[in-house]
């Protein structure tokens, strides 16, 4: 159990409407990230952080903004959701001895 | 172009046999080799890892081959239980890199009972 909590683990919204995911770990590790899960893609890197305020783009990073004002939260938004982004997305962390990632439970997102 | 490949979306076992999961990749680059399990409604659980140093990694009833000059990894579980039905996804990542880890797009694997 690497302490990462998402929230919210489901949301529906509409097509254009901004989006905020939020994930929360409770061990101050300095590396986070983002990732998306689809069907025939595995998981996908979205946006990572090396420490508050730095942040840096993964492999789909379009569409997509992050911010890390606080070591323990990293939060990802959508500025205005498009239908392909109807995903299930992970938060994980890498502690700061090791090379592992570790994921979160994920939060379900849907645009209709 | 996926640079991490699992070619096998799915794959049926009997419990108590050996399942394989196969894993390629193109970048050489690569050094650093992870596999995660994932169940439905879950994250994804680390399992066990490899380091292109070694060739071979074994932990408890999974092991993990690395054949660096194929560029291909495989995860052996032996014996399979029910349990271990769930997805696989192999992933790899640079040494000067880690914060890009690749992953496949995963092998569901079904014990049977």
């Amino acid at each position: 159990d690497a302490g990462i909590t998402q929230s919210p683990r489901h949301k529906v919204t509409e097509t254009g409407t901004p989006v905020t995911l939020r994930c929360h770990q409770t061990e101050n590790h300095r590396y986070m990230y983002w990732y998306r899960q689809d069907p025939g893609h595995g998981l996908r890197l979205i946006h990572y952080s090396y420490g508050v305020k730095d942040t840096d783009k993964g492999e789909v990073s379009d569409g997509y903004s992050v911010s890390r004002s606080k070591t323990e939260d990293f939060l990802l938004t959508l500025e205005s959701a498009t239908s392909s982004q109807t995903s299930v997305y992970f938060c994980a962390i890498r502690k700061d001895s090791g090379n592992t990632i570790y994921f979160g439970e994920g939060s379900w997102l849907t645009v209709v | 172009d996926q640079q991490v490949k699992q070619n096998s979306p799915s794959l049926s076992v009997q419990e108590g046999r050996i399942s394989i999961l196969n894993c390629d990749y193109t970048n050489s680059m690569f050094d650093y080799f992870l596999w995660y399990k994932k169940y439905p409604a879950e994250g994804p659980t680390f399992l066990i890892s490899i380091s292109s140093i070694k060739d071979k990694n074994e932990d408890g009833r999974f092991t993990v081959f690395l054949n660096k000059s194929a560029k291909h990894l495989s995860l052996h579980i032996v014996p399979s239980q029910p349990g271990d039905s769930a997805v696989y996804f192999c992933a790899a990542s640079v040494k000067t890199s880690y914060d890009k880890v690749i992953f496949g797009p995963g092998t569901s694997l079904s014990v049977i009972p």
